[in-house]
């Protein structure tokens, strides 16, 4: 059974800071990665979607990479800002076309 | 483009009480989606339509049914409500199943008495 985890649950940094969001995954047979965003009270807001045979995708000052080989993916966010606060999950597409979320790290961007 | 809107936005019920939520998609998706989001639970899988006509079980299907109406429209319904049904749902679509972006919609916070 696929299992997503990720650390930290919650971080706190200073604006400006980059950052990196960690996500593993236990089953390596998947089809794609996906980084969400989700706001309190609010639905889920689609990031970044990576291939299985894709390395990293890029939006703005958003990067995201995968080793599918090792189970992992990264969130790499620059030059941090108040308006990224929120919860950070991923997704992996696994056998039988099954999205499996990690429960999320809480992001706090302090001024 | 509204993408995937639900309806209602919330809503209170009695144990036992039945009740339907609805889901529509506005961007010709072929899947439609049904999870629950509950406290350190994580999104968790209800029922998924690949296609029009069809629909199938996901991880916790248990006291719930669907029916997918057309090809924009997904309802998820609770014959007899439970306390354990108490979450947040939300109503998902992608261009096909598995390989593709899925898009969310607000959600309909459901708390059972």
């Amino acid at each position: 059974k696929q299992e997503v985890t990720q650390i930290p649950a919650a971080l706190s940094v200073p604006e400006g800071e980059n950052l990196v969001l960690n996500c593993s995954f236990t089953d390596s047979a998947i089809y794609n990665l996906q980084w969400f965003r989700q706001d309190p009270g609010k639905g889920l807001t689609s990031l970044l979607l990576i291939q299985s045979s894709q390395r990293e995708q890029t939006s703005g000052r958003l990067n995201a990479s995968l080793d599918k080989s090792s189970g992992r993916s990264t969130l790499y966010i620059a030059a941090s800002q108040p308006g990224d606060s929120a919860t950070y999950l991923c997704a992996v597409t696994g056998t039988a076309s099954k999205l499996t979320f990690g429960t999320g790290t809480r992001l706090q961007v302090t001024l | 483009n509204a993408g995937v809107t639900q309806t209602p936005k919330f809503q209170v019920l009695k144990t036992g009480q039945s009740m339907t939520l609805q889901c529509a998609q506005d961007m010709n998706h072929n899947s439609m989606y049904w999870y629950r989001q509950d406290p350190g639970m994580g999104l968790r899988l209800i029922y998924y339509s690949a296609s029009e006509g069809t629909t199938d079980k996901g991880e916790v299907p248990n006291g719930y049914n669907v029916s997918r109406l057309n090809k924009r429209e997904f309802s998820l319904r609770l014959e007899s409500a439970a306390p354990s049904q108490t979450s947040v749902y939300f109503c998902a679509s992608s261009a096909d199943r598995g390989y593709n972006e899925q898009y969310f919609g607000p959600g309909t916070r459901l708390t059972v008495t």
